[in-house]
């Protein structure tokens, strides 16, 4: 069974910090992962691809791929209220059955305190 | 035209009912994906189709029944639902099957009386 895991939270931050989420994946094959985030009622939007160990930059978020650790984070710079929504993680099934589907782990629920 | 829409936004119906979910996008892309999403869970895969033709069906019961007109138009058929199948029905579409980046439908809320 394949798996992606992050911790469910909360995650509490104060505005201007920097938010830190985490996952780990069960497949040492898995090429492509994703973030998104989901606000409250309505439907995930992509924000992150990762492809490549090391780390990847777009504004004031980064993600950050360890392939022989299975481990990708975000970073969430200068946080704000408007952050606060839930981070899905998302590996693409690389082989086998399902293949070229996204593997969803549970999701992080970030608030961020003014 | 960058976005997947789908409609209605919320559809209320009953055990007995008939009812149709439709996406569409006007992106080029050639995969389509239903998931359904109960509260505080990920998506759950539903079925996926890749040039218009069903290629992935993840047990879904015979109650949802999929349909894809044409490559930018995708529907979910609703029949004898039951409660439990109450859900936030998302669609989601990607330039081909085998590449990761998925883009978003808003949703449609689900109610089974």
């Amino acid at each position: 069974q394949k798996e992606v895991e992050q911790n469910s939270g909360p995650l509490s931050v104060p505005e201007g910090a920097i938010a830190s989420l985490n996952c780990t994946y069960s497949d040492r094959v898995s090429q492509s992962f994703f973030w998104y985030r989901q606000y409250s009622g309505k439907s995930p939007e992509l924000i992150m691809s990762i492809y490549s160990n090391g780390d990847k930059e777009d504004g004031r978020f980064t993600a950050q791929l360890n392939k022989a650790s299975q481990y990708v984070s975000l970073l969430i710079r200068d946080s704000q209220p408007s952050d606060s929504a839930t981070y899905l993680c998302a590996v693409k099934n690389d082989y086998g059955g399902s293949q070229g589907n996204l593997i969803f782990g549970k999701g992080t629920k970030l608030s961020v305190k003014p | 035209d960058t976005e997947v829409t789908q409609t209605p936004k919320h559809l209320v119906m009953g055990m007995t009912n008939k009812k149709s979910l439709k996406c569409e996008q006007h992106m080029g892309h050639r995969a389509m994906y239903w998931y359904k999403q109960k509260a505080k869970k990920p998506p759950e895969l539903m079925f996926v189709y890749s040039y218009e033709k069903l290629s992935i069906n993840e047990s879904v019961p015979s109650r949802f029944s999929p349909e894809c007109p044409n490559s930018s138009l995708l529907n979910l058929h609703l029949h004898a639902l039951q409660p439990e199948d109450s859900a936030l029905y998302l669609c989601a579409s990607a330039q081909w099957s085998g590449i990761g980046e998925q883009f978003f439908g808003p949703g449609t809320r689900l109610t089974v009386l």
